[in-house]
């Protein structure tokens, strides 16, 4: 079966833009979680989702970075006013539920000019 | 403050040649201790979890154990395959920096 996708899988913008980073998880997982990953560091947690509702967003690092789950499947990750220091691999996982193993989609590369 | 501590940061090994790699936690009622491993370029991938101290999970060359404070990750004989980052994760979403193994043919 298809595993978790995210697209795009890489993106480059300029200070300021704003971008969104799509995330399709595995069908029937209603755990959703986004991550961000930069060289040499482990996955940093920035939002989770249990169905459409945020069930924690404890780990978004301010009010720029917003993420929706409208019906439960697809997730988009939305960062306003872009700054350099958000560039980094931004990753989307999946699992059955919390506690569960997350399976995890390739990543999406956002560079920040 | 819920802390995931992973050593040692890098680890370069002969093909054959045992070790472990060391997790250790903090946090407020363990809901589950995951070990991923995570290739260049690539999202982690699922290897183990653990509940309760004692337990002990193994998948060919690794195994893994817990205690209330660490988690371990044996690679018995390891081989160049086995080459990638090993992280460690405790509630559900909660990560170290990882170690990097290496293994040398």
């Amino acid at each position: 079966g298809a595993g978790v996708s995210q697209t795009p899988s890489n993106k480059v913008t300029e200070k300021g833009k704003y971008v969104e980073l799509r995330c399709d998880p595995i069908s029937g997982h209603t755990a959703l979680y986004w991550y961000r990953q930069s060289l040499g560091q482990g996955p940093e947690f920035l939002i989770y989702f249990q169905g459409t509702g945020a069930a924690d967003d404890s780990g978004l690092p301010n009010d720029r970075f917003f993420a929706v789950r409208p019906e439960g499947s697809v997730s988009t990750l939305k960062i306003q006013r872009t700054e350099r220091g958000d560039s980094a691999v931004y990753l989307c996982a999946s699992s059955l539920d919390l506690n569960n193993e997350q399976f995890f989609g390739p990543g999406t590369r956002l560079t920040v000019l | 403050e819920d802390q995931v501590t992973q050593s040692p940061e890098a680890l370069r090994l002969q093909e054959g040649e045992s070790s472990s790699l060391n997790c250790s936690y903090t946090v407020s009622g363990l809901r589950g201790l995951f070990w991923y491993r995570q290739d260049p370029g690539k999202g982690p991938e699922f290897l183990f979890t653990l509940y309760s101290a004692g337990e002990e999970k193994e998948k060919e060359r690794l195994k893994a154990t817990l205690t209330k404070k660490e988690s371990f990750l044996h690679i018995t004989a390891p081989k160049p395959e086995d080459s990638a980052t090993y992280l460690c994760a405790v509630q559900a979403f909660i990560f170290g920096k990882g170690t990097r193994l290496h293994i040398l043919p």
